[in-house]
């Protein structure tokens, strides 16, 4: 059992281009989130995804796009990267029927984007 | 809105001393509260929870208790161990109008010297 998949695990960028984070879970999960770790920060959450067919803004959208591939995928997009996007990237899931687990949080193990 | 503050880092403790680090929030509600740690090089991952006032959340000797009256979710061991280093996150969910709320802490870093 996988859990909470991301890649790439590390990435390099130059200002301007752009890359796809991909994710994707295996516990059938219905909602999907993308965070961003930044030192001093904490989490902040970037876009989210209750159901599949659905995308949501958090607290950071700008610059980024989504998409709800199906339920099993949620893929975050860079379309022109830029120095103040370097970061750690998590994806994580979430069942909010609960299924025992009282809504916890799965995390994949994070993206590090480099913008030069 | 939803908040969540949590002591500033970062808290460097010995071996065996007991640990306390402090949690509060803001929510309506009744919310559900969590405690995720994050070792090294790896994601965030759930430590403990509870769900309603009064409960108390333990796991791996870290214990926490949901005080409705003072909005407060503390996580404390007894006697840490060199392992227990990483930062934790103190977070809260609720439901709001069928869609799920979840907000965290900035987070703890915690260093345990032999």
């Amino acid at each position: 059992n996988a859990g909470v998949t991301q890649t790439p695990k590390f990435q390099v960028l130059k200002t301007g281009q752009s890359m796809t984070l991909q994710c994707a879970q295996d516990m059938n999960h219905n909602s999907m989130y993308w965070y961003r770790q930044d030192p001093g920060m904490g989490l902040r959450l970037i876009y989210y995804s209750a159901s599949e067919g659905t995308t949501d803004k958090g607290e950071v959208p700008n610059g980024y796009n989504v998409s709800r591939l199906n339920k099993r995928e949620f893929s975050l997009r860079l379309e022109s990267a830029a120095p103040s996007q370097t970061s750690v990237y998590f994806c994580a899931s979430i069942n909010p029927r609960g299924g025992g687990v009282g809504g916890e949080l799965f995390f994949g193990e994070g993206s590090r984007l480099t913008v030069l | 809105g939803d908040s969540v503050t949590q002591m500033e880092g970062p808290v460097t403790l010995s071996e065996e001393a007991f640990l306390t680090i402090n949690c509060t929030y803001t929510a309506t509600g009744y919310p559900s509260l969590f405690w995720y740690v994050q070792y090294p090089g790896e994601g965030l991952q759930l430590l403990l929870k509870a769900t309603k006032a009064d409960d108390k959340g333990s796991n791996k000797g870290f214990e926490a208790t949901y005080r409705k009256e003072t909005t407060s979710f503390h996580l404390e061991k007894g006697s840490v161990q060199v392992s227990d280093s990483a930062v934790y996150f103190c977070a809260l969910r609720r439901t709001q109008g069928g869609s799920e709320k979840l907000v965290f802490g900035k987070g703890t870093k915690l260093t345990v010297n032999p």
